[in-house]
């Protein structure tokens, strides 16, 4: 089965509210962590990442927790636009292995 | 800089023939994955390779698929004899030198119908 998951595979939000997506994953060995954002017929784009040596990561209005006492994962998106309506993703491995892809979470945002 | 390409990027094949996919790495980079996404699901591992090499190939089955990528050209997915329940989009993702896996650069896929 996927050693990625996620708790909620649709979300809505109101645009200008933060987004927060969950993913939950069971592979302890690994150590590298990606956020990905699919729009419909694209392919994956890389949005955030993180290694295991660190609990928490910054971008511009994205940040990615990482708590692995729980191997939990989250995606949060501030001030949530109409262009964040997506697919994400997430995904993980370690360092002889290739991504292990969750089931995704559709975010619509609504204006 | 070009991102990684795929072509074609739609493809319908009727049962029986054979369907080949093409992915052309970002510049620089020398590993190659690919991908296939079924509607509504998150995207499984098929294969990784390197040029010349196949490094892990767990994820592909193991009747009809087979991929490449030599030293000079694209790396090419092939599926034999399709059927249809090989319809889905199929993604190449590269990345540079160094660690597997890591940040990987997907491509637009190929999606492919098969009737």
């Amino acid at each position: 089965g996927e050693s990625v998951g996620l708790h909620l595979p649709t979300l809505s939000v109101q645009e200008g509210d933060n987004s927060i997506i969950n993913c939950a994953y069971s592979n302890s060995a690994s150590d590298y962590f990606i956020w990905y954002k699919q729009e419909s017929g694209k392919g994956p784009q890389f949005i955030i990442d993180i290694r295991s040596n660190m609990d928490k990561r910054q971008g511009q209005r994205v940040t990615v927790l990482l708590n692995k006492t729980v191997k939990h994962l989250s995606l949060q998106i501030a001030a949530t636009q109409p262009g964040d309506s997506a697919v994400y993703f997430c995904a993980e491995n370690n360092r002889n292995t290739p991504l292990v892809f969750g089931k995704g979470t559709r975010l619509s945002v609504i204006a | 800089n070009a991102g990684v390409m795929q072509n074609p990027r739609h493809l319908v094949r009727r049962r029986g023939q054979e369907a080949r996919l093409r992915c052309s790495p970002m510049k620089g980079h020398s590993h190659v994955y690919w991908y296939r996404q079924l509607p509504e699901e998150g995207l499984k591992f098929m294969v990784y390779l390197q040029k010349e090499n196949i490094i892990d190939e767990s994820g592909m089955p193991k009747e009809r698929f087979s991929a490449e990528f030599p030293k000079e050209g694209p790396s090419i997915l092939r599926i034999q004899q399709v059927v249809r329940g090989d319809s889905a989009a199929y993604f190449c993702a590269s990345s540079p030198p160094g660690r597997v896996g890591g940040e990987q650069y997907f491509g637009p896929g190929t999606r492919l119908t098969v009737t």
